[in-house]
């Protein structure tokens, strides 16, 4: 079955570097989404993407944050200078078609830890 | 501004065991519900989608249920398993914007 896959599974930065997070989205999908996950804390909503631009974002995503589909295949989440509080599993999603509205099933990859000393 | 909640937070419960996890969302006007399953320093595994217009879903053991005017939905699993041991979230979307998740419940299934 078709699966969401991100890379690498961990990253150890320090403080005010810049990460690039790699997901490669189900092959056929065209909604891409990032998301978040504090440790012990809920899923975030981050950015959704569609036809190379952002469709939404949410107050989390500022100006450290950017996205973007450099080829065919991979979608990235760069953060430009990573902060304490960026520590988190970052999870990329996918869907088939519709956006939001969608009446499509997200697929999530395994997530990204990211953790910033 | 959408918020949802899980209850219980936490649910322990011997092998063959029926149960429910109930999930409740302040804005009725979603366009559909999710339920993922998330093991622990995993990802998200889709378990059920229901669509606004739909009041319930089943696939194998597990049967979720939509009753938007009330907020709220349910997942029941039948004859649970060890292996359904996890943390189960609803997720519910409304129009034009994206998931907003619930905080979980943590699910063990003693054998």
């Amino acid at each position: 079955e078709p699966e969401v896959t991100q890379t690498p599974s961990h990253q150890v930065t320090q403080m005010g570097q810049e990460v690039i997070l790699r997901c490669v989205p189900i092959s056929n999908h065209l909604y891409f989404y990032w998301y978040r996950q504090i440790l012990g804390q809920k899923v975030e909503f981050l950015v959704s993407f569609y036809n190379n631009e952002i469709s939404e974002k949410s107050e989390i995503f500022d100006d450290q944050f950017s996205v973007e589909r450099p080829d065919g295949s991979n979608f990235t989440l760069k953060i430009r200078s990573t902060k304490l509080e960026d520590s988190a599993m970052y999870f990329c999603a996918s869907t088939a078609r519709g956006g939001p509205p969608s009446t499509d099933t997200q697929y999530f990859g395994p997530g990204t830890r990211l953790t910033v000393l | 501004k959408q918020e949802v909640t899980q209850i219980p937070a936490a649910l322990s419960v011997p092998e063959g065991e029926n149960l429910v996890l109930n999930c409740s969302f302040t804005d009725s006007a979603i366009y559909n519900l999710q339920w993922f399953r998330q093991d622990p320093g995993k990802g998200l595994t889709s378990l059920l989608l229901i669509q606004s217009s739909q009041r319930e879903q089943t696939s194998g053991r597990l049967n979720a249920s939509l009753d938007k005017s009330s907020g709220r939905s349910t997942l029941y699993i039948a004859a649970s398993q060890p292996g359904d041991s996890a943390t189960y979230l609803c997720a519910v979307i409304l129009y034009g914007q994206n998931f907003v998740f619930g905080p979980g419940t943590r699910l063990s299934v003693l054998p």
